[in-house]
């Protein structure tokens, strides 16, 4: 049984490029949400996707989009890339109220 | 929103002893606290939870212990080993009504052998 699954690993950005990132949730998992996690420390939600729709939204700016699909999966939009959106960048899937699975993570550099 | 204050930043212990971190939360409504750890390149992983209708819960080594009127829950890891080395978080939210989690800025625990 896969676990959450992200892609890429590891991408460098030029300031002011978009960039997006790709998650595939748990296997039964319905419910996805974006975490930015800058280096020491803890992750900062972004965002929540269910049913297709953004349900539930963090303090980013609108430069911070995303995705939901039929099949669960997500994608995260970043546009007009900042060195500051250097991150880690992690997805997490869950049932319903059930604990969160996270992913490995993308990790964003922008030069 | 939720505040989540996480002590101390960093944590080294003797093999075998114990590890204690805390965390304080800012909303009295908060009522589900996960804690993740994280090793060195890796994704967060749910290692213990507890919801605000109990007040300690054990797995193992691992316990951890809610105080509803203080705001404040805490880890406890028992005989650490040197494979609990990693970055601990707590983290708070209010289910079913808020999805987000809100973390703490995280413990680097290092047990010495």
């Amino acid at each position: 049984d896969a676990g959450v699954t992200q892609s890429p690993t590891h991408l460098i950005k030029t300031r002011g490029q978009q960039v997006t990132l790709r998650c595939s949730p748990k296997s039964g998992h319905d419910t996805v949400s974006w975490y930015q996690q800058a280096l020491g420390q803890g992750p900062q939600f972004i965002f929540q996707y269910y049913e297709e729709e953004e349900r539930q939204r963090g303090n980013f700016p609108d430069r911070f989009s995303g995705h939901q699909f039929p099949n669960y999966s997500s994608e995260l939009n970043v546009n007009a890339l900042l060195l500051g959106d250097s991150a880690l960048y992690l997805c997490a899937s869950s049932l319903g109220s059930d604990g969160y699975t996270f992913g490995s993570g993308t990790r964003l550099t922008v030069v | 929103g939720e505040n989540v204050e996480q002590h101390p930043s960093t944590l080294s212990v003797q093999e075998g002893d114990s590890a204690v971190i805390k965390c304080t939360y800012s909303d009295s409504a908060s009522n589900y606290f996960p804690w993740y750890k994280q090793e060195l390149g890796k994704r967060p992983q749910l290692i213990i939870d507890i919801r605000s209708n109990v007040g300690e819960k054990k797995d193992q080594r691992i316990a951890v212990t809610l105080n509803k009127t203080a705001k404040h829950f805490s880890l406890h890891i028992t005989e650490t080993q040197p494979e609990d080395s990693a970055v601990y978080f707590c983290a708070a939210t209010l289910r079913p009504n808020d999805y987000k989690l809100s973390f703490g800025a995280g413990t680097t625990v290092t047990v010495r052998a």
